[in-house]
């Protein structure tokens, strides 16, 4: 699986949006950018995942750029419940259950 | 739908002592892969199960160990435990097979501390 880069630390002010960059410059035609956070002593909660196209759901938006090097997660209005660290992951989704986490982003909502 | 499970929560084990930790996938998941997470190494991974098989491991010593039942329940063990084995735990299942992209879910985890 590629290897990717994130920020250690981010903060965003509660209400704003809240946008994590990861990097992924070695990814693979057939691998997805998959994002998950860890709120503290909990097991990791699935986000959002992509191709190639930018994907949203009820929790955040994924945007690709169009050389799939890298990518931001969009919280579009984060809470204090936002408050996490973010893994960007980049796999082949067939034939690999496993995923490599980084070190990920830890996002502070500020008050 | 219930999530992924994992009994129990929490637990206290001695050195040299041996421990399984049990899993409940998704309903319909048939993928189950274990999760060591310490606050030195991050999350790193043990082993997936499918269809009662290894598919995959994980850079662990052999006292680690796991086992998927025929209803994908799964179970992790490890043997003559020592101080490094406090973590988190973490089990995740998959729906194997989604051409989509299929997506890997976690559970809680279980909590090991070995004194």
């Amino acid at each position: 699986d590629a290897k990717t880069t994130q920020p250690p630390s981010m903060d965003c002010a509660e209400g704003r949006a809240a946008n994590l960059p990861c990097n992924h410059s070695t990814i693979s035609g057939n691998e997805y950018v998959y994002w998950y956070r860890q709120i503290h002593s909990q097991g990791p909660q699935y986000i959002i995942h992509g191709l190639k196209n930018n994907e949203t759901n009820e929790m955040a938006s994924l945007i690709i750029t169009e050389d799939r090097k890298s990518s931001t997660l969009i919280l579009p209005h984060a809470t204090l419940r936002d408050t996490a660290v973010y893994y960007c992951i980049v796999r082949v989704a067939l034939g690999n259950e496993k995923l490599t986490f980084g070190t990920g982003t830890r996002l502070t909502i500020i008050p | 739908k219930a999530g992924v499970t994992q009994t129990p929560r929490y637990l206290i084990k001695t050195r040299g002592q041996q421990v399984t930790l049990s899993c409940s996938p998704i309903s319909g998941h048939r993928s189950v892969s274990w999760y060591q997470q310490t606050p030195g190494q991050g999350l790193q991974f043990l082993f997936e199960y499918f269809s009662e098989t290894q598919r995959n491991k994980g850079n662990f010593p052999g006292r680690f160990s796991g086992r998927q039942f025929s209803n994908s329940r799964s179970e992790m063990n490890v043997s003559t435990l020592e101080l490094g084995d406090s973590a988190l735990y973490l089990c995740a299942s998959s729906l194997v097979g989604n051409t989509a992209g299929n997506t890997i879910y976690f559970g809680e985890g279980s909590w090991l501390t070995v004194v």
